[in-house]
């Protein structure tokens, strides 16, 4: 098992630019969710899925978007960039909610 | 909104010494807390949890302890070493049941000296 994938590793953009962040699971994880995480801030929750075709925001939703239309896909959508959404972005999974979070290696991310 | 509290910020200890490294959380509901290690450069990886149906859970160097009555729970590393050097970011969830997502506190440096 792969576990839990995301590309790219490094992204920097412009302000404005819209990308999206690939995160992909091969462990049949019903939930999986994307964080991000800033100096002395901790791991924060921007939107999480409880199964394909159900999303829901988290604690930190402004300026992201997300959809779920496989088991094994999340990929979350930056739609115009600013340098606040600087920060490193992990996507996790599990089978059930928050317990047992497997984490990705991460995409950092650059908005210049 | 709910909050996890982490201190210290920041910790080191000699080898072979212990480090403990508490939290509160203010969401009552909440019945799952989890402790995740994060070296630099990593991933955050779950290194032990505990539910509120118990009060103590050990798995070898590592302990967490829970007062479920106080909403605090600490984490115990006894005999470290410097590969314990790390992020340590404790985790409480939201809302209850098994659905419920998590928040984390804003992590410990844990800094092992040889």
């Amino acid at each position: 098992n792969a576990g839990v994938t995301q590309t790219p590793k490094f992204q920097v953009l412009k302000t404005g630019q819209s990308m999206t962040l690939q995160c992909a699971q091969d462990m049949n994880h019903e939930y999986m969710s994307w964080y991000r995480q800033d100096p002395g801030m901790g791991l924060r929750l921007i939107h999480y899925s409880v199964g394909a075709g159900i999303t829901d925001q988290g604690e930190v939703p402004n300026g992201y978007n997300v959809s779920r239309s496989t088991t094994e896909d999340f990929p979350l959508r930056l739609l115009s960039a600013a340098p606040s959404q600087t920060s490193v972005y992990f996507c996790a999974s599990s089978y059930s909610g928050g317990e047992k979070l497997f984490f990705g290696s991460g995409t950092q991310l650059s908005v210049l | 909104g709910e909050n996890v509290e982490q201190h210290p910020s920041t910790l080191s200890v000699q080898e072979g010494d212990s480090a403990v490294i508490k939290c509160t959380y203010s969401d009552s509901a909440s019945n799952y807390f989890p402790w995740y290690k994060q070296e630099l450069g990593k991933r955050p990886q779950l290194i032990i949890d505990i539910r509120s149906n118990v009060g103590e859970k050990k798995d070898q160097r590592i302990a967490v302890t829970l007062n479920k009555t106080a909403k605090h729970f600490s984490l115990h590393i006894t005999e470290t070493q410097p590969e314990d050097s790390a992020v340590y970011f404790c985790a409480a969830s939201v809302g209850g049941g098994s659905q419920g997502n998590l928040i984390f506190g804003k992590g410990t440096k844990l800094s092992v000296k040889p």
